[in-house]
């Protein structure tokens, strides 16, 4: 399977717990996002890496959440203190940066907090 | 600011039939791209079609068009001859500008449903 992967499929976890999900891109891809998708609505921009250096954060990514690319290959997503309202599906996405830029997507990590 | 609005929450097809989804978007700036992905109950979201602000024909992409309306700010996705594995959730998408430096941030609109009859 050559396509974007993460792990895990699906975690729960108590509220105040810390989180952490990974994000393996197609090798060649150079560009990575995180976004986040709560039910019922489409996915909304957290942030994203060109190669190791991540470029852009969004102001939903608060102090809690924090993101690297280690390498510029596989990505993490840390949660800390994790509350109610973290719950969501994160999709891990990768490009090649091309002008008519293509996203492949994960099947994302659906997280539930009780 | 840029908004994408689909107001179609939910829609059935008959099997074999076209069906247009909408799509209405929101931006000031003069260069953008627009999408549309689909995503089944798995997860994963799809690349269907791409249509960029200065292209001046509709994007086709096999059963896939783009009706493609500047001036009027919209994007409609049709599909034809629609089949049983169409049947998912569809989300169009809008990024600023078409240059790369300008990074993928995708803006979503909230999805449509499409269920497909046999």
């Amino acid at each position: 399977d050559t396509g974007v992967s993460q792990d895990p499929r699906h975690k729960i976890t108590k509220r105040g717990q810390n989180v952490t999900f990974r994000c393996d891109p197609i090798s060649e891809h150079n560009r990575l996002y995180w976004y986040r998708q709560t039910l019922g609505q489409g996915p909304e921009f957290l942030t994203y890496f060109q190669n190791e250096a991540q470029l852009e954060k969004s102001r939903l990514l608060s102090d809690r959440f924090s993101a690297e690319r280690p390498k510029g290959s596989f990505s993490t997503l840390e949660i800390q203190r994790t509350e109610q309202g973290d719950s969501a599906m994160y999709l891990c996405a990768s490009s090649l940066g091309s002008q008519r830029e293509k996203l492949f997507f994960g099947s994302g990590t659906q997280l539930s907090v009780l | 600011a840029q908004k994408i609005t689909q107001t179609q929450p939910g829609m059935f097809v008959q099997e074999k039939e076209a069906v247009t989804l909408d799509c209405t978007y929101d931006t000031s700036d003069p260069s953008y791209g627009l999408f549309w992905y689909k995503q089944p109950s798995s997860g994963e979201m799809i690349f269907l079609i791409y249509q960029g602000s200065y292209d001046q024909q509709n994007a086709t992409e096999g059963r896939y068009s783009l009706n493609f309306q500047k001036a009027r700010k919209s994007a409609n996705l049709v599909i034809s001859a629609s089949q049983l594995g169409d049947s998912a959730m569809y989300f169009c998408a809008m990024v600023r500008g078409v240059i790369k430096a300008a990074g993928n941030k995708l803006t979503f609109g909230g999805g449509t449903r499409v269920l497909v009859k046999p």
